[in-house]
């Protein structure tokens, strides 16, 4: 099964509105990541987590990382049309060098 | 930079034939990855380099793939012999330090018929 999981699986939402996306993983992990891929294309990095931190922020992007409940959440505020896409949360292990373990994404559709 | 890149874009081969994808990562990175993605299993990782060398190849579904890096700004991802099911949108990834961000290519749309 996958390290990481998102929660919900599709979300569809007004432009304006805020999205908030979960990711649940199994094992300790020393960072987790946020993804994100537009159709037919590549992911691109959106924003990293360390294990000792609790919220980052990076524009309209808040994260929060939950180390006792291994979760994490991504929040996208005012979204935009153009923030239709998929989002991946990735989680990296000091037992895994540089590798990284990818949940199913979720599926962000903004309505104009 | 013109980040990772990879060829070709698409390709479409029959069954039992033999398929190259090719990645050329960020100069100055020393990790690299090899994704597939399909609608099924989502993203999957099938091996990875550390400085040329490949640390964990479990992701690699069989012997009929396989997958080299000669050196560090080239990387090759082979499939012989080809079959339907391999079908999928393939990555290649690369990244520095030991806390990184990964940096994706633009992906390989492989259809085999």
């Amino acid at each position: 099964s996958q390290q990481g999981e998102e929660d919900p699986q599709a979300l569809s939402i007004q432009e304006g509105e805020n999205a908030t996306m979960n990711c649940s993983y199994k094992t300790s992990i020393n960072n987790l990541q946020w993804y994100r891929q537009n159709s037919g294309r590549g992911l691109v990095h959106l924003i990293l987590i360390r294990s000792n931190e609790r919220e980052k922020h990076s524009g309209r992007l808040r994260v929060t990382l939950d180390t006792s409940k291994k979760s994490s959440s991504l929040l996208i505020t005012a979204s935009r049309a153009a923030d239709t896409a998929s989002y991946f949360c990735a989680t990296g292990t000091n037992n895994a060098g540089n590798m990284l373990t990818f949940g199913g994404g979720t599926r962000l559709m903004v309505k104009p | 930079d013109a980040g990772v890149i990879q060829s070709p874009r698409h390709e479409v081969t029959e069954m039992g034939q033999e398929v190259t994808l090719r990645c050329k990562p960020i100069s100055g990175h020393n990790s690299l990855f090899w994704y597939r993605q399909t609608m099924m299993r989502g993203l999957e990782l099938l091996i990875y380099f550390n400085n040329n060398v490949p640390i964990d190849d479990s992701g690699m579904p069989e012997d009929r793939f396989s997958a080299k890096m000669p050196n560090a700004s080239f990387s090759t991802l082979k499939i012989q012999p080809s079959e339907p099911r391999d079908s999928a949108v393939y990555f290649c990834a690369s990244s520095s330090g030991l806390v990184n961000e990964q940096f994706f290519g633009p992906g390989t749309r492989l259809t085999v018929l």
